[in-house]
Formats: C-alpha cells, structure tokens, sequence
C-alpha cells in the first residue's frame, strides 16, 4: 500500500519570496514520484517527476524537487515566485513496475501568491 | 495536438438519472484512468483499464461503470447508484509513469 501527506494545506506567499512545498510518502516497495500543478477548473499538469537517478529533480517554470530515500521525502521548491504559480499543487507516488501504474495523490496544497 | 479530450466541461443531472462522461485520448497509451476529485481533497481511483476490453475497480467505483471497446476511449457512467455524484471527474492516461489528464467534466445534480 501507498500513500501521500502533503503536510500543508495552504502556503501563503508574497511575490518574489522562496517557496517550499512538502511531501511525505509511504510505500513498501520502490516508487516514482511526482509533482503536478492544477489551475482553477483545468486537468492536472506534470510539474516534474523523479524516475531514477540523480536525486534533485528539475520542472518547469523554474521548479525542482529533491527526492530523499531515507526520510520519504518529495519536497517541492522555487528561488522565487510569481502571482501567476498561484495554483493547486498535488504530490502523488506510482509503485515501481507494479499495482498497475495506479498513482497515489496528496490532498493538495494551495499556493497563493500575493503581491 | 496529442492529448486527452473529455466532454462534455460542465454537465447537470437531475436524481435518478444516468450520465455518461467521454474521455478519448490520440497518446497511444494502453493504460487510462478515471478520478473523481472534490473540494479540498486529493484525487480518489474510480476505474482503470491496462488493455482494450479490460478493466478493474478502482478505490470509490461503487454507483459507476466503464467500458473499453477501444484503445483510444474509456467513457465513464454515473448511475443513479451513485449517492453523491457532484463532483469534478478526471481521465487520464499513462506514460512512461507520469499521467497526462484531460480538462475535467463537472457534474452537478439537481
């Protein structure tokens, strides 16, 4: 079994500051992990994902997350933001080669950004 | 361009009435999934299918059903079984692990 506790529901933030957004998981076997973005009544967009390899992971719109094996970590973070990365951010986990690719999500965590 | 179309974006049903969500994807993926999303919660597994003409519950698939007849469409029925049905649906399909989703379907009812 799998599961995902993103440990904030909402992050304020003013525009131009750092940002981290965290992620916890839990799994008994190897996982993928992933960090998707949703705006108000759209899908969910892939932000990054880690596979294997390298531990810090790069995205889009300047985002990366680093990928810590011992503490079960997926953090999501950004040097600076924009008003324009005020979205909904979902963290979700996908056992390795198993479970059918079924992914596991977070309940989410509410990026606002103010000016 | 590639991608998931879901149809339609805004739908309302009136109790006792069955719907049927589309969802049809031109990725060429085998795998496809439908989620039910509500406010302030994270993504709930209703069905998925790894193959044309097979296809298994999902987490909530309770007062649901799907098909898949073929590779490229897995639509979704919310039936009057279905206690609580307003909610915002997601398809997707999978990649090489990650998953491409479509707008989503919205469906209140009445």
């Amino acid at each position: 079994a799998q599961s995902v506790t993103q440990l904030d529901s909402q992050v304020p933030v003013f525009e131009e500051a750092p940002v981290e957004l965290r992620c916890n998981y839990s799994s008994s076997v190897s996982v993928y992990l992933f960090w998707y973005v949703q705006y108000p009544n759209q899908g969910l967009q892939l932000l990054l994902k880690y596979l294997s390899g390298s531990t810090l992971v790069k995205g889009i719109n300047g985002f990366e997350a680093e990928f810590n094996k011992s503490q079960t970590s997926f953090h999501l973070r950004k040097p600076s933001v924009h008003i324009s990365d005020t979205a909904e951010y979902f963290c979700a986990v996908s056992a390795y080669n198993t479970n059918a690719g079924k992914s596991t999500f977070g309940d989410g965590t509410t990026l606002t950004v103010k000016p | 361009d590639g991608g998931i179309t879901q149809s339609p974006k805004y739908l309302f049903r009136k109790e006792g009435q069955n719907v049927t969500l589309s969802c049809e994807q031109n990725l060429n993926h085998d795998a496809m999934y439908w989620y039910r999303q509500d406010p302030g919660q994270g993504l709930r597994l209703i069905y998925y299918s790894q193959i044309v003409n097979d296809f298994q519950k999902g987490d909530i698939a309770e007062g649901y059903s799907v098909s898949r007849e073929k590779k490229e469409s897995f639509p979704l029925t919310v039936t009057s079984a279905q206690k609580n049905p307003t909610a915002f649906y997601l398809c997707a399909s999978r990649g090489t692990g990650e998953l491409f989703f479509g707008e989503g379907s919205r469906l209140t009812v009445l």
